[in-house]
């Protein structure tokens, strides 16, 4: 029941777009496009803002997108706002006796 | 609007039992399955447990097997987890999460409710 592997951290200035990965299987990501982002700020439950690779969730900003290439996906956020500063998480679902799995997650700082 | 409101939390000693609970409100309960996923303090997202709408597909995650159980009562539109056995390492805020595109997808979450486990 191995998490996805995400980067524990990622940087970026105002204005400037980022890139996180996450890293799955042929059980999970590379077999199947249920992939989801999530953004959790402190002290808050987790939002969902990517679902099915690409898809944005009805009030999602388009500052968000989604991508999938083989066992990897990823998130992009276009024009770092202070406030997309927080934790974010992916999720796949997984061809096995544990129906859906998270990311490590990654800790977004906008400098 | 979907609601999720768990409750149940709270402090208890390594071994003893918890009851959490979770109302649903704003969906039709019944077709949707449903997991508890929990974080502990600092830590990130982790799956425990999930059952089907219908109740009668169940999964958890090897560390809670045996000790902690899932439940749904459709017609109150509740899902339970009753921890027994408890564990320091179960510490966490366990979270309600409602399923959507079959098990693909979480796209609702509760508030959460700590549970702390200590002597």
């Amino acid at each position: 029941q191995s998490a996805l592997t995400q980067p524990a951290s990622v940087s970026g200035s105002p204005g400037q777009s980022i890139t996180i990965s996450c890293t799955g299987t042929s059980s999970d990501i590379g077999n199947y496009n249920y992939v989801s982002w999530y953004q959790q700020h402190p002290g808050k439950a987790p939002k969902l803002i990517i679902y099915e690779v690409s898809a944005r969730p009805s009030g999602i900003s388009h500052h968000f997108s989604g991508s999938k290439s083989g066992n990897t996906a990823s998130l992009t956020i276009s024009g770092l706002q202070a406030e997309d500063e927080a934790d974010y998480y992916c999720a796949s679902y997984r061809n096995s006796n544990t129906p859906y799995v998270f990311g490590t997650g990654t800790k977004v700082t906008v400098l | 609007e979907v609601q999720l409101l768990e409750s149940g939390g709270g402090l208890v000693q390594p071994g003893g039992s918890l009851r959490l609970s979770c109302a649903a409100s704003g969906f039709p309960f019944g077709t949707y399955a449903m997991s508890w996923v929990r974080q502990a303090p600092g830590r990130g997202l982790e799956w425990v447990s999930s059952i089907s709408g219908s109740g009668g597909v169940i999964y958890y995650r090897d560390s809670v097997k045996g000790r902690l159980t899932i439940a749904r009562d459709n017609s109150k539109t509740t899902v339970s987890l009753q921890m027994n056995s408890l564990r320091v390492e179960d510490t966490a805020v366990y979270y309600c999460a409602k399923h959507a595109k079959g098990w693909g997808m979480v796209d609702q979450w509760g508030q959460g409710t700590l549970v702390t486990v200590s002597s």
